[in-house]
């Protein structure tokens, strides 16, 4: 049964730090894995989508890696801003299968 | 190109009403997902359907909940006699696929938060 964690679960830093967010899977047999932020109360926006076959995604600050054989993505996000507060998402679409399974989230503050 | 709209935003039951919250999917987009998010927990799914068709309905409570996607109009996710411990967000996302073979992501509406009073 697929299992995805996210560590740490909360985490504050000053403005302008880069910074690492961690997502670990139980099973590398996976379509592709998508991070999204979820701002309170608010919706889902992905931010990264990042296919089995490949190893990272890029999107302005952020990049994202996918090392599927240990099971393991990290979300980067360089230059942290203020803005960039919010809930960070991990989820993994397993093989075969169309549910996403959803990690419990990196709350992130950055404190200007 | 609007993305997938959900409504309404924030709905407020009282206990043994009925909750009826509506997804439109993404344009183009004919498979809608259901995931329902209680509070301090992750997200977890609920249904799977297509046009006039539930795929998967394997996340649902056995009773007291439903979903549809009729031909016109958006997929509508029903509760019946809503109580306390239905109070979540419930979230919808469309995807243009079918279920196997395609390696797409999924778009995911605003949310409906639901507080049963």
């Amino acid at each position: 049964k697929q299992e995805v964690t996210q560590i740490p679960a909360a985490l504050s830093v000053p403005e302008g730090e880069n910074l690492v967010l961690n997502c670990s899977f139980t099973d590398s047999a996976i379509y592709n894995l998508q991070w999204f932020r979820q701002d309170p109360g608010k919706g889902l926006t992905s931010l990264l989508l990042i296919q089995s076959s490949q190893r990272e995604q890029t999107s302005g600050r952020l990049n994202a890696s996918l090392d599927k054989s240990s099971g393991r993505s990290t979300l980067y996000i360089a230059a942290s801003q203020p803005g960039d507060s919010a809930t960070y998402l991990c989820a993994v679409r397993p093989n075969s299968n169309y549910q996403l399974i959803w990690g419990a989230g990196t709350k992130l503050i950055i404190k200007p | 190109n609007a993305g997938v709209m959900q409504n309404p935003r924030h709905l407020v039951r009282r206990r043994g009403q009925e909750a009826r919250l509506r997804c439109s999917p993404m344009k183009g987009h004919s498979h809608v997902y259901w995931y329902r998010q209680l509070p301090e927990e992750g997200l977890k799914f609920m249904v799977y359907l297509q046009k006039e068709n539930i795929i998967d309905e394997s996340g649902m409570p056995k009773e007291r909940f439903s979903a549809e996607f009729p031909k016109e109009g958006p997929s509508i996710l029903r509760i019946q006699q809503v109580v306390r411990g239905d109070s979540a967000a419930y979230f919808c996302a469309s995807s243009p696929g079918s279920s196997t073979g395609e390696n797409y992501g999924y778009t995911f509406g605003s949310g409906t938060r639901l507080t049963v009073v």
